[in-house]
Parts: structure tokens; sequence; C-alpha cells
């Protein structure tokens, strides 16, 4: 069946430092979704990314979408405190259904 | 707009007894959908709905019932509630697979 894997686990980092998570897929994508969950919270949207080879940027975050639509990842540089939080991918297939990964848990130490 | 709504924010339950959780959204979304959050295993979904008077299974459907009579509301039904379902459940919508909201999540504790 579908699945998404997400790694790392865990991370901590020095603020300052930059922080990537990756998002791999067993089946090819029709697209991809991340999202942020600070601790206690809700799970909120940060992007869309469709086409194959896509990069979009928000300010410090660099998304990416494989150009086989199969994997993602998304980068912080000079990581801040309000960055803290969980970062969820979420994949689409040609269905209706979203397939999250297990979600990177981001600390940074002041 | 209140977004997408949840209630009860927590739960204490019994093994066996049965209870519903509430969702409600006021974008006028078509799609909404269930979720449940365990410690390391990210959001699986339970069950989705793509319009009113349709509903479809998701990931881990057994144990959960839903139904989708109006397009603002998708009540979850928990028919005889075990230990397993321990888990913070989260309702998101959308439009036609676009962003999801979250609500804020129920909170369910089965003893």
């Amino acid at each position: 069946g579908q699945q998404v894997m997400q790694i790392p686990q865990y991370q901590h980092v020095q603020e300052g430092e930059d922080f990537t998570t990756y998002c791999n897929s067993s089946t090819t994508l029709s697209n991809i979704q991340w999202y942020k969950q600070r601790p206690g919270g809700h799970p909120v949207f940060l992007i869309q990314l469709v086409k194959s080879g896509e990069v979009k940027k928000q300010k410090r975050l660099t998304f990416q979408f494989g150009e086989a639509k199969k994997n993602s990842s998304l980068h912080i540089t000079a990581t801040q405190t309000t960055d803290v939080g969980t970062y969820f991918c979420a994949g689409q297939n040609t269905g209706n259904q979203f397939y999250f990964g297990t979600g990177t848990s981001l600390t940074v130490i002041p | 707009n209140a977004g997408v709504t949840q209630t009860p924010k927590f739960q204490v339950l019994k093994t066996g007894q049965s209870m519903t959780l509430q969702c409600a959204q006021d974008m006028n979304h078509e799609y909404m959908s269930w979720y449940r959050q365990d410690p390391g295993m990210g959001l699986r979904l339970i069950h989705y709905s793509v319009g009113a008077g349709i509903t479809d299974q998701g990931e881990v459907p057994n144990g959960y019932n839903v139904s989708r009579s109006t397009t603002e509301d998708f009540p979850l039904r928990l028919l005889s509630a075990a230990p397993s379902q321990t888990s913070v459940y989260f309702c998101a919508s959308s439009s036609s697979g676009d962003t999801q909201y979250f609500g804020p999540g129920t909170r369910l504790t089965v003893l």
C-alpha cells in the first residue's frame, strides 16, 4: 500500500543552524503538501507542490519536489526558536486520500 | 469564519462505551476527513468524504463510522470504544484536495 516515509524523526539544532527534513513515497504522487504542528496544536498548512522538480520558497523555508514526484524536502535556513515544532509532509496520489509522513520534530536550542 | 470546529476538546471513555466526535466547518468545503494522531506514527486517515452523502474509508477505518448528511458537518462515531482508540483526533476540510484546514483536535482516552 501507499507509504510515505519521513526522516529524521527528531532533530536538535543550535539557533542559526540550518535544518532539512526529507520525505519519500513508495509510489508517484500527484502532489505533496507540507504542514507544521506546534506542540499541543494542530497541523497548519505551509505549502503545496505539484510539478515535477518544483522549488518554492517562503522566506527562510525552501521546499522541493523531486523529478520523479516521489520525494520532497523542506530546508530551513538559519533556524529561529519560532521554528520549533513538528513538520509533516502529506502526499496525495491519484485518489482523494492524503498519506502523511511520520513527521520530523525540530528543537531549536537558543 | 470559525473555520473548522471540533467538540469535545477532551473525552474519557470506558471500554465498550459509544460516543460521537463532532466536526463542523463554515467554509463550504466539499472535502472533509478524520485523522488520528499517535506518537511516532504521524496522522493516519480514518474516513473521508468528498461531498454530502458520500463517504469512503481511509487507512484505519475499523471501529469507526461516519456520515455526511450536510456539507457543514462530518461526525465520527465510535460504536464500542477500545483502549487502542486512545488518540488525538483531528478533523480537516478542504476545497477538492487543496489546502487542508485542521480543527483543534479531540484528545480521547479509553480506559
